[in-house]
Parts: C-alpha cells; structure tokens; sequence
C-alpha cells in the first residue's frame, strides 16, 4: 500500500476549538486532497494541494483552511470547531492530479461536542 | 460542473447472485471514471477506473464496469457476489476543467445475505 498515514485516527473536541488534522505521505505525491464523509453526501472535497504552498478551495471550504509546507505533510485545520463538522475525513494523495485516481488514507473520525 | 449520481442507496442480494450497481455521470467530455470500494472503518480502495479505449474495464476482486456514452453510465458489475464484497462503494469522475479532483457520488451500501 501507498504510504500514507492520517492522525489522529480518532478525535472528540469541544465546540469553538481549533482542531489540525494531519496526512502524511511518503510517496512524494504532488497532488494532496481532504475530503469529508457523511451519510447521504459520499465525500465532499474540502481543500486540496497542488504543491508546496499551493492549495485551492473545494466544495465545502467554509470553516476549514489547509496548510503544505513541505511535500509530505498537508494539515487540515478547522478554525473553530462546530457541531456540523462532526464527520469522517479522508486524505488522498495523487501522483499526477486525480485524472489519475487517488489513493486514500485510513481517514480519521471527529466529533465535535 | 461535473456530477455524479449513484440511484441506489443501498442494494442486498445473495451470495452467489450477479451484481449490478448504477453510476450516472454528468460532464462535458471524455470522462475519466472510477469505482472505489470502502470496508467497514477503512479507507476507499480503487477497483477499476476508465480512461479511454475499451468500455468494458476489469478490475479487482472480480469486478468489470462498462462506460456506455450515449447513456452517460459507469456501471459497476460483478457475476457471482461472495460475502466479503459486502461494503459501500462509490463512483467518481474526474478529468478536463475539474483539474485534479475528483467528484464522488453518495455511494451504494452493499448487504450481501448467505
């Protein structure tokens, strides 16, 4: 499998606190991706990467920013966390942009109380 | 915008029966198509994909789709489904304006009775 690894696996936190999830890859993939899963909306794209430094807005970016500082390491933060981003998200890297596919992280599973 | 839209929620059949699960696409050109399977707790797993060419894709664990144009489909089959294939699975599209990302559908649970 492609080394990718998402941490926390598992997170509660409180409403109104700032949470970073972190992906991990060691496969020296360009393309970087978190999406969000919920019941009923398969997954949503949330932020992606295009490169150290270069991320763009998905579908559902409101309340979520994205950091890439280096090849390896995209970090998913929400800002203030509330209740509606109680959800599994998911990782993916991409090698050459998802024209290609991707290949997913183990994904990490946060409730926001 | 490219859209994806899988009908069904959520399918059972028997061990042993044929498969046949549905994938709408909406997108202006050649799409690329893909068909992602996901286990209770895990990651998704790519099964297949389309490109270009053939229609008719195989992929892992058994499983073919066949990109018909004209209806604007990606349907994901399988002959004789086994136990474990129980999971939820999902068709993606990607390719041209959309850059590097793929649009998924909201998946189709799968029960598969003994």
């Amino acid at each position: 499998d492609a080394g990718i690894t998402q941490s926390p696996r598992h997170k509660v936190t409180e409403t109104g606190t700032p949470v970073t999830l972190r992906c991990h890859q060691t496969e020296n993939h360009r393309y970087m991706y978190w999406y969000r899963q919920d019941p009923g909306h398969g997954l949503r794209l949330i932020h992606y990467s295009y490169g150290v430094k270069d991320t763009d807005k998905g579908e559902v970016s409101d309340g979520y920013s994205v950091s890439r500082s280096k090849t390896e390491d995209f970090l998913l933060t929400l800002e203030s966390a509330t209740s509606s981003q109680t959800s599994v998200y998911f990782c993916a890297i991409s090698e050459k942009g998802g024209d290609y596919g991707y290949t997913f992280g183990s994904g990490t599973r946060l409730t926001v109380v | 915008a490219q859209s994806v839209t899988q009908p069904d929620i959520h399918i059972t059949v028997s061990e042993g029966a044929s498969l046949e699960l549905r994938c709408n696409y909406s997108y202006g050109a050649t799409p690329y198509l893909f068909w992602y399977v996901q286990s209770p707790g895990q990651g998704l797993q790519l099964l297949l994909k389309y490109f270009s060419g053939d229609t008719l894709v195989q992929g892992i664990k058994g499983f073919e789709a066949e990109f018909k144009r004209s209806q604007s489909s990606f349907n994901l089959r399988k002959p004789s489904v086994h136990w474990s294939d129980a999971a939820e699975y999902f068709c993606a599209v990607g390719g041209g304006t959309s850059g590097s990302r793929l649009t998924f559908g909201e998946g189709t649970q799968l029960t598969v009775n003994p």
